[in-house]
């Protein structure tokens, strides 16, 4: 079974462009989690998705936002770059049915945005 | 405030060396704790715990936790120089969110 599958790899931005990362979980996986990664903060959750429908929101602005397909499949947006959203952003994909919540995550290995 | 410590934050040991890693936590709604490894790259999936007292191994791993004192260890015996990476443990929330608040990692050296 392929693993989780995110793309682009590696992204270079300038300070005030957007950008779209998108994330396809493990098939048959409904939940798909993003996190971004710093040396600073370490792994910090952004949002989840379940059935299209985004269920909890971490403290991140505005400028950060998402969204998933009736295929699960997800996209990650970030508008107005700032040189502090330099980081892996990763994705995470779960097997979740209904609120069970007790499904393991599984990350894929992430997106490396540098932002000048 | 969800929060998830782990101590120590980083470790050097010599092969074949026992190490345990500590997990605590204190948040709302807890259903699983979840242990990752790191290398220089994506966290790979290692144990799911949800209740006290059970072990979950594998191979040289192994993992406990404890619901009551709000903690977990990771234990792992005749370390090799591949063990080395970055340990994270993850809180799972059982809310309608699944949101994972995670620890800031242990970073494990194993020398020759």
């Amino acid at each position: 079974k392929a693993g989780v599958t995110q793309t682009p790899r590696y992204l270079i931005k300038t300070r005030g462009q957007q950008v779209t990362l998108s994330c396809s979980p493990i098939s048959g996986h409904r939940s798909v989690s993003w996190y971004q990664q710093t040396p600073g903060q370490g792994l910090q959750f952004l949002f989840e998705y379940f059935s299209e429908t985004q269920r909890n929101k971490g403290n991140f602005p505005g400028r950060f936002s998402g969204r998933q397909f009736s295929n699960s499949r997800s996209e990650m947006n970030v508008s107005t770059l700032e040189l502090g959203d330099s980081a892996l952003y990763l994705c995470a994909s779960s097997l979740e049915v209904g609120l069970a919540f007790t499904y393991e995550q599984y990350f894929g290995p992430g997106t490396r945005l540098t932002v000048t | 405030e969800d929060k998830v410590v782990q101590s120590p934050l980083s470790l050097v040991v010599h092969e074949g060396d026992t190490v345990t890693l500590n997990c605590s936590y204190e948040v709302t709604n807890f259903r699983s704790l979840l242990w990752y490894k790191q290398e220089k790259k994506a966290p790979t999936f290692l144990f799911m715990l949800t209740s006290s007292g059970i072990e979950k191994k594998s191979g040289r791993l192994s993992s406990i936790l404890d619901k009551k004192e709000l903690f977990s260890i990771l234990n792992i015996t005749a370390t090799q120089t591949g063990d080395s990476a970055v340990y994270l443990c993850a809180a799972r929330l059982a809310t309608n969110a699944g949101k994972s608040t995670f620890g800031d990692g242990t970073t494990l050296t194993v020398k020759p």
